[in-house]
């Protein structure tokens, strides 16, 4: 069975300075990994995936994520937290590609000014 | 391109009563996915459809939920009774199956609160 750990529900960093948001997995298979935001009232929104191809993913708004096998880690960082960053943070896995997700238990983030 | 698409997005019900969910998911998507969510929890699987076929439902409370996708494409999730702890958001997300990665996109969900 797969599962997701995100360490810390609560984040909270300085406007400008680096977001580190980590997530560990377990799954017997190569997993598919992803990182999706949600903001208040709205679903979720897709950050970036783990394809294989390289293990250093950038996704959209400047986050990136590395993959590490080693360590069963895929950490979500960006080097400079902007006001907008403020939200959820979702990591997920999948066995397949396009089979059910399975979802850690988010971290919320905050960006204080 | 318009993207998924549920209504309504807040429903109150009182405790017993029945409650239906729509979802119209992403043109052309083939399969469509029912997540529930929690208050300050991830998502979790209900039942995903390939076309008209539920695929996973083993996460589905079948003696008081259903799920049907008539014709492949809008889908209808249902709560017969309701129960206080039904409350919470009921995510739609669908995608692109075949080749490659196809990631999950989501709906705005609805808010359901029973009283």
């Amino acid at each position: 069975a797969q599962s997701v750990t995100q360490l810390g529900s609560h984040v909270s960093v300085s406007e400008g300075a680096l977001v580190l948001l980590r997530c560990n997995y377990s799954s017997s298979v190569p997993p598919y990994l992803f990182w999706y935001v949600q903001y208040p009232n709205q679903g979720l929104q897709l950050l970036l995936k783990y394809t294989s191809a390289a293990t250093l993913v950038k996704g959209i708004n400047g986050f990136e994520a590395e993959f590490k096998k080693s360590e069963t880690s895929f950490h979500l960082t960006k080097p400079s937290a902007h006001m907008s960053d403020a939200a959820e943070y979702f990591c997920a896995v999948s066995k397949t590609s396009g089979s059910r997700l399975t979802f850690g238990e988010g971290t919320q983030l905050t960006v204080n000014p | 391109e318009a993207g998924v698409v549920q209504s309504p997005r807040y429903k109150i019900i009182e405790k017993k009563q029945p409650v239906a969910f729509w979802c119209n998911p992403i043109s052309g998507h083939n399969t469509l996915y029912w997540y529930l969510q929690n208050l300050g929890q991830g998502p979790e699987l209900l039942i995903r459809y390939e076309n008209e076929e539920a695929v996973d439902d083993s996460q589905l409370p079948k003696d008081r939920f259903s799920a049907e996708r008539l014709k492949g494409v809008d889908s209808t999730l249902k709560i017969q009774p309701a129960e206080l702890g039904d409350s919470a958001v009921y995510l739609c997300a669908s995608s692109l199956s075949g080749q490659g990665i196809h990631e999950q996109y989501f709906g705005p969900g609805t808010r359901l609160t029973v009283t």
